[in-house]
């Protein structure tokens, strides 16, 4: 049973955009939440979290919104360049600090 | 530091065959996780090792089995293989100072024909 869902699978998004990748999750124990960047041949990298006790963390060109009444967060990429061209993937973990895994959003980002 | 290192990179086995795939996690790291990644799946959980102590389990069966050494080096089994055991498996090592962040390796490619 899958409980962390990303449900757009591919995003394609003009240099210099914004690129917005949603995440949604089932499990309401889930309190910690992550991103991860992953390049062919390479093992996925982390990129930012947030924790349940807030709505938004920035770091840099990178701003994760959560929200969790709706079970719902969200990576913003501003201003959107080439390099970010990856797959995205979004995790949770609750108190036994097991990660679940969404399937995955392949960003594309057009010269 | 050097990062996380699987061997080999890629293999090729027969259905009903066994593998054994390897992990060094980064120096210092006493955690080790394993994952599959299958299209369309995202990065399914296999277990997590701790000081040589299985300490998470996911839903696989029996057949994927792990252990981890004194020098947290961890190994993965696949007994039996099963041609829906083709995929990529992913180790990651954490340190005792980050509860969720894990550092991946770059992967074992493993096709069973």
């Amino acid at each position: 049973d899958q409980q962390v869902k990303q449900n757009s699978p591919s995003l394609s998004v003009q240099e210099g955009r914004i690129s917005i990748l949603n995440c949604d999750y089932t499990n309401s124990m889930f309190d910690y939440f992550l991103w991860y960047k992953k390049y062919p041949a390479e093992g996925p990298t982390f990129l930012i979290s947030i924790s349940s006790i807030k709505d938004k963390n920035e770091d840099g060109r990178f701003t994760v919104f959560l929200n969790k009444s709706a079970k719902h967060l969200s990576l913003h990429i501003v201003p959107s360049q080439p390099g970010d061209s990856a797959v995205y993937f979004c995790a949770a973990s609750g108190n036994d600090y097991k990660l679940s895994f969404g399937a995955g959003t392949t960003v594309t980002v057009r010269a | 530091k050097a990062g996380v290192t699987q061997t080999p990179r890629y293999l090729i086995k027969t259905r009903g065959q066994q593998v054994t795939l390897s992990c060094s996690p980064i120096s210092g790291h006493r955690s080790v996780s394993w994952y599959q990644q299958t299209p369309g799946q995202g990065l399914q959980f296999l277990f997590e090792y701790f000081s040589e102590t299985q300490r998470n389990k996911g839903n696989f069966p029996g057949r994927f089995s792990g252990r981890q050494f004194s020098n947290s080096r961890s190994e993965m089994n696949v007994s039996t293989l099963e041609l829906g055991d083709s995929a990529l498996y992913l180790c990651a090592s954490k340190s005792l100072f980050s509860a969720y962040e894990q550092y991946f390796g770059p992967g074992t490619r493993l096709t069973v024909t």
